[in-house]
């Protein structure tokens, strides 16, 4: 069965350095999400991106933050200076079409020291 | 925005009883309700799903009833079995909010054998 998967698993990193999370949505999928759950937390989303553009952010997705999707398979998430307090799991999600139900994966764990 | 309100955050049954999660949200033109299931380390996974037009929907041990006039909707998972212990999470989305998810704050089901 197709998956939404995810790399790196952990990222360990300093504040004010640069990451970069990585998420391969299933195939044939559309329209891609990253959300982000800090610890003991509820799953928030950040941004949706369709057709080669951001469709909807939210106001966690500021200015350090960037998406991007360089290839037929890719969709990546960039914080251009980490801080503390995006210390937490990130999800990428991807669905098919419009109205339809949202795949996620693994995620990964960043901790930002 | 919307927002979604899940209880409880705790639950402990006996195995082969049943668990009832119960969420809440705000923004009637809210029409898609998914349930996700989180394990430990592991990204949400779609457990079942309904749509505004259905006020129930079943598969095998896990039902979802919803209440559109009420703005409620209920996960209900019968002959619990360990291995449905999780973290459980309901979520609501719209077409007005790019079908983004909002996510109540999960349910800890812990079933003792």
């Amino acid at each position: 069965e197709p998956e939404v998967t995810q790399t790196p698993s952990h990222q360990v990193t300093q504040m004010g350095q640069e990451v970069i999370l990585r998420c391969v949505p299933i195939s044939n999928h559309l329209y891609f999400y990253w959300y982000r759950q800090i610890l003991g937390q509820k799953v928030e989303f950040l941004v949706s991106f369709y057709n080669n553009e951001i469709s909807e952010k939210s106001e966690i997705f500021d200015d350090q933050f960037s998406v991007e999707r360089p290839d037929g398979s890719n969709f990546t998430l960039k914080i251009r200076s980490t801080k503390l307090e995006d210390s937490a799991m990130y999800f990428c999600a991807s669905r098919i079409e419009w109205g339809e139900t949202q795949y996620f994966g693994p995620g990964t764990r960043l901790l930002v020291l | 925005g919307e927002n979604v309100e899940q209880h409880p955050s705790t639950l402990s049954v006996q195995e082969g009883d049943s668990a009832v999660i119960k969420c809440t949200y705000s923004d009637s033109a809210s029409n898609y309700f998914p349930w996700y299931k989180q394990e430990l380390g592991k990204g949400p996974q779609l457990i079942i799903d309904i749509r505004s037009n259905v006020g129930e929907k079943k598969d095998q041990r896990i039902a979802v009833t919803l209440n559109k006039t009420a703005k409620h909707f209920s996960l209900h998972i019968t002959e619990t079995q360990p291995e449905d212990s999780a973290v459980y999470f309901c979520a609501a989305s719209h077409p007005n909010t790019g079908n983004q998810f909002y996510f109540g704050t999960g349910t800890s089901l812990t079933v003792i054998p």
